[in-house]
Order: structure tokens, then C-alpha cells, then sequence
């Protein structure tokens, strides 16, 4: 199956600080997704980008398809912004007919005030 | 919007006793799937309904685990009868359809003693 490694594993910044978080996949995929995994273990929705590039406030995704990896940009971190970062995708061909997203290890992110 | 519901929050049991997971998921959301995330690991995928047929059970552990999902609506999870290594984070995620964008419960944590 398709195979997804996280970067950095583990993550210490300061508040205001800035941080990209990298995601690269093995193989084509057809869904990628980033999501935050708050301290209570609630996963949030950032982002649904199998390509291109989106913003939502100090958050942006790049996913470059034909290079297989995504970049996660947080800007000016905030102590809320502790948690783990998960990358998931899922790869139609792979995936054996089910759309289950395969995840990443994630990103341990510690925003320190 | 409600979000995907998941109950109860909490959960534990001693080993070889059972137990069920109920979510309900995003109002019009065809697509509901479970998933199981062990302490320090992604999320894995467990089984995926669209509607009340299943897609893919492949990663279940049928000899204990089951689920169901009647009228295409609310889903149980049971395992029956439980494992130490069971212990984990049960989530359950929908989506509109297929590939489309996945949201994510809160989530059942089991502690199997």
C-alpha cells in the first residue's frame, strides 16, 4: 500500500515563530488531507488539497502531485497551535476499492509562550 | 452544521468483557467509516460503509470486532470479546461521498485492563 512519512517528527518553537511541516507519499494519490489533533484528541480539518496551494488565515498547504509531497506552513505559531499534524491520503488504485485514508505519523508541534 | 457525534466519550473494561461504539455521523453524509488510532500512531482504518452496504472491511478483526450501520444513518461498533491491545481511540469520520473531504468525531477511548 501506499506508504506516508511525516517531517520533523517532533517540532519545539517559540510563539510568533514560523514552521513548515513536510509530507511526502509514495505513490499518485487522488486525496490528501491535513489535519490538527488538538490535545483532547479531536482531529480538525486544515485542509482538503490533493494539489495546488490554499490559505486559511495563517495556515497554508502546497501539494506538489507529480513530486508526491505536501508542505504545511503555520505563521506566526501560536500556543493553540500545539498538537500533532496529520497527513492522510488515499490513492484510488491502492486503496482496494475502500476511500479509508492512510495517515502519516504526524508532526508532534510544541509552541512554547 | 453538527459535527460527526460519537458516544460515549470514554470507556473501561477488562479484558474479554464487550463493549459498543455509537456514532452518528454528518446529516446527509453517505459515507461513514471507523477508525482505530493507537496512543503515538496515525489513525487506521477499520471499515467503510457508503450508506448501509459495506466497502471495505479488510482491516477488521472480524473474530471480535463487528459493526453495522442500519438505515444507512448511525453506526455501532462492538468488540466482543475485548483484547488488551484493543486499547486505543476509537474514531468514526463521514464524508458527503466517496473521496470527498472526511470529517472526524471526537472520538471513544478504550481502556482494556
Amino acid at each position: 500500500g501506499i506508504q506516508v512519512e511525516q517531517s520533523p517528527p517532533d517540532l519545539i518553537l517559540q510563539e510568533g515563530a514560523n514552521s513548515t511541516l513536510r509530507c511526502n507519499f509514495s505513490d499518485s494519490v487522488n486525496n490528501l488531507q491535513w489535519f490538527h489533533q488538538n490535545p483532547w484528541g479531536q482531529l480538525i480539518n486544515l485542509f482538503y488539497i490533493p494539489s495546488g496551494t490554499k490559505q486559511n488565515g495563517r495556515l497554508s498547504a502546497t501539494t506538489v502531485a507529480t513530486e508526491r509531497y505536501s508542505l504545511l506552513y503555520i505563521s506566526s505559531s501560536q500556543t493553540t497551535d500545539s498538537g500533532v499534524y496529520f497527513c492522510a491520503v488515499w490513492d484510488m488504485y491502492s486503496g482496494g476499492g475502500a476511500d479509508g485514508l492512510t495517515f502519516g505519523k504526524g508532526t508532534h508541534l510544541i509552541i512554547q509562550p | 452544521e453538527a459535527g460527526v457525534a460519537q458516544s460515549p466519550r470514554y470507556k473501561i473494561i477488562e479484558k474479554r468483557q464487550s463493549v459498543a461504539f455509537w456514532c452518528n455521523p454528518i446529516s446527509g453524509h453517505a459515507t461513514l467509516y471507523w477508525y482505530q488510532q493507537i496512543l503515538g500512531q496515525g489513525p487506521k482504518l477499520l471499515i467503510q460503509f457508503q450508506n448501509n452496504g459495506v466497502v471495505d472491511d479488510s482491516q477488521l478483526p472480524k473474530d471480535r470486532f463487528s459493526a453495522e450501520r442500519l438505515k444507512g444513518v448511525d453506526s455501532t461498533l462492538k468488540i466482543q470479546p475485548a483484547k488488551l491491545e484493543d486499547s486505543a481511540v476509537y474514531l468514526c469520520a463521514s464524508s458527503l461521498g466517496r473521496t470527498e473531504t472526511q470529517y472526524f468525531g471526537p472520538g471513544t477511548r478504550l481502556l482494556v485492563l
